[in-house]
């Protein structure tokens, strides 16, 4: 079965550190990949996707992922995160024979100024 | 930005007792889900919902569970007989072309706590 994994549970930084979250999944097919966030009180937010093409997408809030396809990773990246950046952010798979969209644990980020 | 939204916020029920929830879909989007997170859990697909049918489900999705679209706007997940497992976060979620085609939109969730 599909699975996603997300190895950084709960990341804290300071101000202006670069970030870098792991995602891997398995599935041996073609797959889209996503990024969502869950700011404090609110609904889980798209940040950026990945269907085809390049595989460095640019997100949102100048967030960036890249797709690893040898490697089975989408790996979130910031370099230089804010406090408003404090949130959960969730990897999500979904395979092209599926309505299913199969999410990892969630990274709980906590940015201190 | 249009939005999905959900009522209510927070739900909460005696064992045993019927809910419904409620959710109103982006309004030009035409496939519909429903998803859950138990605390300290992974966010989990129950069941995804187009042109009227249900399409996909989850085997969390039993036969406590069914879903509804009463009219043009709003999409309902019913739990028939709610168990303390069925606490959770309840995630209702849009998309206007489905399947692998484009995201998916989600409300702010319902927080359901069955005592």
């Amino acid at each position: 079965a599909q699975s996603v994994s997300q190895h950084n549970h709960h990341v804290i930084l300071s101000e202006a550190a670069s970030l870098e979250l792991g995602c891997n999944y398995s599935y041996g097919g073609t797959v889209n990949l996503f990024w969502y966030v869950q700011y404090p009180g609110q609904h889980l937010q798209l940040l950026l996707k990945y269907f085809s093409g390049d595989p460095l997408v640019k997100g949102i809030k100048g967030f960036e992922a890249e797709f690893i396809k040898s490697k089975f990773s989408f790996n979130l990246r910031k370099p230089s995160v804010q406090w408003s950046d404090t949130a959960e952010y969730f990897c999500a798979v979904i395979t092209y024979n599926t309505d299913k969209l199969i999410f990892g644990t969630g990274t709980r980020l906590q940015v201190f100024p | 930005e249009p939005e999905v939204t959900q009522t209510p916020s927070h739900q909460v029920t005696q064992m045993g007792q019927e809910v419904i929830l409620r959710c109103v879909p982006i309004s030009n989007h035409l496939y519909f889900y429903w998803y859950r997170q138990i605390l300290g859990q992974k966010v989990e697909f129950l069941v995804s919902f187009y042109n009227n049918e249900i399409s996909e489900k989850s085997e969390i999705f039993d036969d406590q569970f069914s879903v509804e679209r009463p009219d043009g706007s709003n999409f309902t997940l019913k739990i028939r007989s709610t168990k303390l497992e069925d606490s959770a976060m309840y995630f209702c979620a849009s998309s206007a072309e489905g399947r692998y085609n484009s995201p998916l939109h989600f409300g702010n969730g319902t927080r359901l706590t069955v005592t």
